[in-house]
């Protein structure tokens, strides 16, 4: 497509179970982000992929989160036994690359996570 | 201290005024500044994207960067009431992943 995707845009769910977040990255984009956006702050860095290399899971707040990307394209956020301070918009972010003159990202427009 | 100062409003500003929207920093190793905007219930956009320092326009909008000062900004000529929204500044180093810092966002309102 020509932009980023995500879905759900909305999800709802019980404390206490587990969620997958899915974000389909622009075509060619070799780099991809997540971020959480939560009420009153700026984006907070959870998790970087890049082409084949190990990713950058240093922004990740616990055990509980985990992310994969599959075929080095589409990517899912996992968030196990999620708790209300869970709650936030996780938005993803794709590049063409990191090098130099590689230019910003482009965002999808996130899943509004919800846990009550 | 955050790496990433943004004053977050709210600006109101009356249509057709000139805004000026600024963030400060702390780590002198960002050198890729940018600017977002972003819409209620909307992702990021990308609105501004400069390497160093310097000037860069773009329509209506003007970006500075000042290392020495360690301070961006963000001008808006003939503020339109389209141009309500929440601006972030985001930037980062030039080194592995480039991981964006985002200041907390000003929300601006253009009152027609």
């Amino acid at each position: 497509g020509a932009g980023v995707s995500q879905s759900p845009s909305n999800k709802v769910t019980e404390k206490g179970k587990d969620v997958e977040l899915r974000c389909d990255p622009i075509s060619g984009h070799t780099a991809l982000y997540w971020y959480r956006q939560s009420l009153g702050q700026g984006l907070e860095f959870l998790i970087y992929f890049q082409g084949n290399s190990a990713p950058d899971k240093s922004g990740l707040p616990s055990d509980r989160f985990s992310a994969e990307r599959t075929g080095g394209s589409v990517s899912t956020l996992t968030i196990q036994r999620t708790q209300q301070e869970d709650s936030a918009v996780y938005l993803c972010a794709s590049r063409p690359g990191t090098g130099a003159g590689t230019g910003g990202y482009t965002f999808g427009s996130g899943t509004r996570l919800t846990v009550v | 201290q955050k790496e990433v100062e943004q004053d977050p409003g709210p600006l109101s500003v009356p249509e057709g005024a000139i805004v000026s929207l600024n963030c400060t920093y702390s780590n002198s190793a960002f050198q890729y500044f940018m600017w977002y905007r972003q819409y209620s219930r909307k992702g990021p956009e990308l609105l501004m994207y400069t390497y160093s320092s310097g000037n860069k326009e773009d329509g209506r909008f003007t970006a500075q960067v000042d290392k020495s000062s360690k301070y961006i900004s963000l001008f808006i000529r003939d503020s339109q009431p389209s141009d309500s929204a929440t601006y972030l500044c985001a930037m980062s180093g030039i080194q592995g992943a480039q991981k964006l810092v985002f200041g907390q966002g000003t929300r601006l309102t253009i009152n027609p």
